[in-house]
Protein backbone atom coordinates (compact mmCIF):
# COMPACT_ATOMS: atom_id res chain seq x y z
CA UNK A 1 0.00 0.00 0.00
CA UNK A 2 1.17 3.66 -0.75
CA UNK A 3 2.00 5.40 2.46
CA UNK A 4 1.68 8.85 0.54
CA UNK A 5 -0.02 9.12 -3.13
CA UNK A 6 0.49 12.53 -5.37
CA UNK A 7 -1.29 12.34 -8.51
CA UNK A 8 -0.82 13.39 -11.65
CA UNK A 9 2.66 12.23 -11.41
CA UNK A 10 3.77 14.32 -14.25
CA UNK A 11 1.71 17.57 -15.60
CA UNK A 12 2.51 19.64 -18.53
CA UNK A 13 0.29 23.02 -19.37
CA UNK A 14 0.04 26.04 -20.79
CA UNK A 15 1.00 29.25 -19.06
CA UNK A 16 -1.90 30.98 -17.93
CA UNK A 17 -3.58 27.65 -16.67
CA UNK A 18 -4.70 26.72 -13.55
CA UNK A 19 -4.00 22.92 -12.21
CA UNK A 20 -4.59 21.13 -8.89
CA UNK A 21 -2.32 18.21 -7.17
CA UNK A 22 -3.70 15.99 -5.14
CA UNK A 23 -2.14 13.79 -2.20
CA UNK A 24 -3.26 11.37 0.22
CA UNK A 25 -1.83 9.63 3.19
CA UNK A 26 -2.99 6.38 4.56
CA UNK A 27 -0.81 6.32 7.40
CA UNK A 28 -3.13 8.52 9.95
CA UNK A 29 -0.66 11.48 10.34
CA UNK A 30 -1.78 14.70 11.66
CA UNK A 31 0.46 16.49 9.32
CA UNK A 32 0.68 16.80 5.99
CA UNK A 33 3.55 19.41 3.71
CA UNK A 34 4.10 21.00 0.26
CA UNK A 35 7.15 20.66 -1.24
CA UNK A 36 8.91 22.10 -4.27
CA UNK A 37 12.09 21.01 -5.54
CA UNK A 38 13.88 23.53 -8.41
CA UNK A 39 15.95 22.23 -11.10
CA UNK A 40 19.08 22.65 -9.41
CA UNK A 41 17.36 20.16 -6.25
CA UNK A 42 16.75 22.68 -4.21
CA UNK A 43 13.68 22.01 -1.51
CA UNK A 44 11.85 24.07 -0.24
CA UNK A 45 8.97 24.39 1.61
CA UNK A 46 5.85 26.17 1.01
CA UNK A 47 2.73 25.11 3.36
CA UNK A 48 1.97 22.53 6.13
CA UNK A 49 -0.78 22.10 7.62
CA UNK A 50 -1.91 20.09 11.17
CA UNK A 51 -4.82 18.74 11.58
CA UNK A 52 -6.25 20.82 8.80
CA UNK A 53 -5.02 23.57 10.12
CA UNK A 54 -2.29 25.67 8.36
CA UNK A 55 0.99 25.83 10.56
CA UNK A 56 3.31 27.04 8.10
CA UNK A 57 2.83 29.37 5.11
CA UNK A 58 6.14 30.25 3.50
CA UNK A 59 6.79 33.41 1.21
CA UNK A 60 5.07 31.79 -2.13
CA UNK A 61 3.07 33.63 -4.63
CA UNK A 62 -1.04 33.77 -3.93
CA UNK A 63 -1.45 32.08 -7.19
CA UNK A 64 -0.76 29.30 -5.06
CA UNK A 65 -3.25 27.90 -2.89
CA UNK A 66 -3.40 24.53 -0.99
CA UNK A 67 -6.96 22.74 0.57
CA UNK A 68 -7.03 20.28 3.24
CA UNK A 69 -10.20 18.36 2.94
CA UNK A 70 -9.29 16.33 5.65
CA UNK A 71 -6.42 15.39 7.63
CA UNK A 72 -5.60 12.59 4.41
CA UNK A 73 -5.50 14.49 1.79
CA UNK A 74 -3.89 18.25 0.91
CA UNK A 75 -4.01 19.10 -2.51
CA UNK A 76 -2.21 21.89 -4.06
CA UNK A 77 -3.95 24.28 -6.37
CA UNK A 78 -2.21 26.78 -8.85
CA UNK A 79 -3.52 29.58 -10.13
CA UNK A 80 -2.74 31.49 -13.65
CA UNK A 81 0.66 29.50 -13.94
CA UNK A 82 4.23 30.29 -14.83
CA UNK A 83 7.44 29.45 -16.33
CA UNK A 84 8.73 29.77 -13.25
CA UNK A 85 6.45 26.98 -11.47
CA UNK A 86 8.38 24.02 -13.78
CA UNK A 87 9.63 22.06 -10.52
CA UNK A 88 9.04 18.81 -8.98
CA UNK A 89 5.89 18.97 -5.87
CA UNK A 90 6.07 16.83 -3.24
CA UNK A 91 3.74 15.94 -0.55
CA UNK A 92 4.84 14.43 2.33
CA UNK A 93 3.16 13.94 5.96
CA UNK A 94 4.15 13.32 9.30
CA UNK A 95 2.63 12.82 12.97
CA UNK A 96 3.77 15.25 15.88
CA UNK A 97 4.87 13.63 19.04
CA UNK A 98 5.36 15.63 22.04
CA UNK A 99 5.66 18.65 20.41
CA UNK A 100 8.04 16.94 17.98
CA UNK A 101 7.32 16.39 13.76
CA UNK A 102 8.95 12.81 13.63
CA UNK A 103 9.81 11.74 10.17
CA UNK A 104 8.37 12.60 6.83
CA UNK A 105 7.34 10.32 4.81
CA UNK A 106 7.14 11.52 0.95
CA UNK A 107 5.65 11.00 -1.78
CA UNK A 108 6.78 10.24 -5.35
CA UNK A 109 6.37 13.95 -6.45
CA UNK A 110 4.85 15.74 -9.33
CA UNK A 111 6.47 16.75 -12.50
CA UNK A 112 5.09 20.12 -13.40
CA UNK A 113 6.19 21.40 -16.60
CA UNK A 114 4.95 24.78 -17.63
CA UNK A 115 5.35 26.01 -21.44
CA UNK B 1 15.21 30.47 10.85
CA UNK B 2 17.88 28.37 11.08
CA UNK B 3 19.89 28.40 7.73
CA UNK B 4 21.97 25.32 7.14
CA UNK B 5 25.26 24.52 5.32
CA UNK B 6 26.08 21.27 3.84
CA UNK B 7 29.02 20.47 1.14
CA UNK B 8 27.60 20.42 -2.56
CA UNK B 9 29.30 17.37 -3.52
CA UNK B 10 31.61 14.14 -1.34
CA UNK B 11 33.01 10.94 -3.36
CA UNK B 12 33.80 8.09 -1.21
CA UNK B 13 35.07 4.46 -2.48
CA UNK B 14 32.57 1.15 -1.66
CA UNK B 15 33.23 0.11 2.01
CA UNK B 16 34.57 3.15 3.24
CA UNK B 17 32.69 5.78 6.35
CA UNK B 18 31.63 8.61 5.03
CA UNK B 19 31.14 11.71 7.39
CA UNK B 20 28.88 14.71 6.03
CA UNK B 21 28.59 17.77 7.90
CA UNK B 22 26.02 20.04 8.09
CA UNK B 23 26.11 23.77 9.69
CA UNK B 24 23.17 25.54 11.56
CA UNK B 25 25.15 28.18 13.49
CA UNK B 26 21.36 29.92 14.47
CA UNK B 27 19.77 26.82 14.92
CA UNK B 28 16.91 26.84 17.86
CA UNK B 29 16.55 25.44 21.07
CA UNK B 30 13.22 23.43 19.84
CA UNK B 31 14.44 22.36 16.61
CA UNK B 32 15.79 19.41 16.10
CA UNK B 33 18.26 18.01 13.15
CA UNK B 34 16.62 15.39 10.56
CA UNK B 35 18.69 13.72 7.69
CA UNK B 36 16.82 12.77 4.51
CA UNK B 37 18.41 10.98 1.16
CA UNK B 38 17.20 11.00 -1.90
CA UNK B 39 17.56 9.28 -5.18
CA UNK B 40 16.80 10.77 -8.56
CA UNK B 41 13.14 10.68 -9.38
CA UNK B 42 12.12 9.82 -6.06
CA UNK B 43 11.05 11.58 -2.88
CA UNK B 44 13.37 12.54 -0.41
CA UNK B 45 13.73 9.19 2.71
CA UNK B 46 14.01 9.63 6.41
CA UNK B 47 17.72 8.52 7.81
CA UNK B 48 18.12 9.82 11.24
CA UNK B 49 16.69 12.24 13.75
CA UNK B 50 18.75 14.04 16.81
CA UNK B 51 18.58 17.22 19.34
CA UNK B 52 21.53 16.58 21.37
CA UNK B 53 24.81 14.57 21.49
CA UNK B 54 24.64 10.97 19.08
CA UNK B 55 21.93 8.60 17.86
CA UNK B 56 22.66 5.95 16.10
CA UNK B 57 20.47 3.30 14.16
CA UNK B 58 21.11 0.45 11.42
CA UNK B 59 21.62 2.39 8.70
CA UNK B 60 23.52 5.65 9.69
CA UNK B 61 24.75 7.74 13.48
CA UNK B 62 24.37 10.84 13.63
CA UNK B 63 26.85 13.12 15.86
CA UNK B 64 25.45 16.54 17.37
CA UNK B 65 28.04 18.97 19.71
CA UNK B 66 26.93 20.13 22.52
CA UNK B 67 26.84 23.61 20.85
CA UNK B 68 24.39 21.97 18.27
CA UNK B 69 25.36 24.56 15.73
CA UNK B 70 26.54 21.68 13.79
CA UNK B 71 25.61 18.01 13.10
CA UNK B 72 27.53 14.99 11.25
CA UNK B 73 25.80 11.95 9.51
CA UNK B 74 28.28 9.15 9.50
CA UNK B 75 27.25 6.26 7.33
CA UNK B 76 29.05 3.00 7.69
CA UNK B 77 31.06 0.99 5.16
CA UNK B 78 29.01 2.73 2.05
CA UNK B 79 27.97 0.82 -0.70
CA UNK B 80 27.26 1.76 -4.69
CA UNK B 81 23.47 2.24 -3.50
CA UNK B 82 24.15 4.46 -1.12
CA UNK B 83 24.95 7.08 -4.05
CA UNK B 84 22.81 9.91 -2.94
CA UNK B 85 21.84 13.36 -2.22
CA UNK B 86 21.93 13.87 1.10
CA UNK B 87 19.55 16.95 3.35
CA UNK B 88 20.47 17.93 6.46
CA UNK B 89 16.64 19.41 8.01
CA UNK B 90 16.60 21.92 11.15
CA UNK B 91 13.35 22.98 12.93
CA UNK B 92 10.14 21.16 14.28
CA UNK B 93 7.19 21.93 16.17
CA UNK B 94 5.49 25.09 14.35
CA UNK B 95 8.78 26.57 13.20
CA UNK B 96 9.67 26.96 9.77
CA UNK B 97 11.45 23.68 8.10
CA UNK B 98 14.88 24.50 6.78
CA UNK B 99 16.61 21.70 4.24
CA UNK B 100 20.16 22.14 3.19
CA UNK B 101 20.99 22.24 -0.29
CA UNK B 102 22.08 18.83 -0.33
CA UNK B 103 25.46 17.37 -0.54
CA UNK B 104 25.90 14.63 -3.50
CA UNK B 105 27.47 11.80 -2.97
CA UNK B 106 29.14 9.86 -5.29
CA UNK B 107 30.36 5.87 -4.04
CA UNK B 108 32.72 4.46 -6.44
CA UNK B 109 34.02 0.68 -6.95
Amino acid sequence: DTAVSQTPKYLVTQMGNDKSIKCEQNLGHDTMYWYKQDSKKFLKIMFSYNNKELIINETVPNRFSPKSPDKAHLNLHINSLELGDSAVYFCASSQELAGVRNEQFFGPGTRLTVL
Amino acid sequence: LAKTTQPISMDSYEGQEVNITCSHNNIATNDYITWYQQFPSQGPRFIIQGYKTKVTNEVASLFIPADRKSSTLSLPRVSLSDTAVYYCLVGTGYSTLTFGKGTMLLVSP
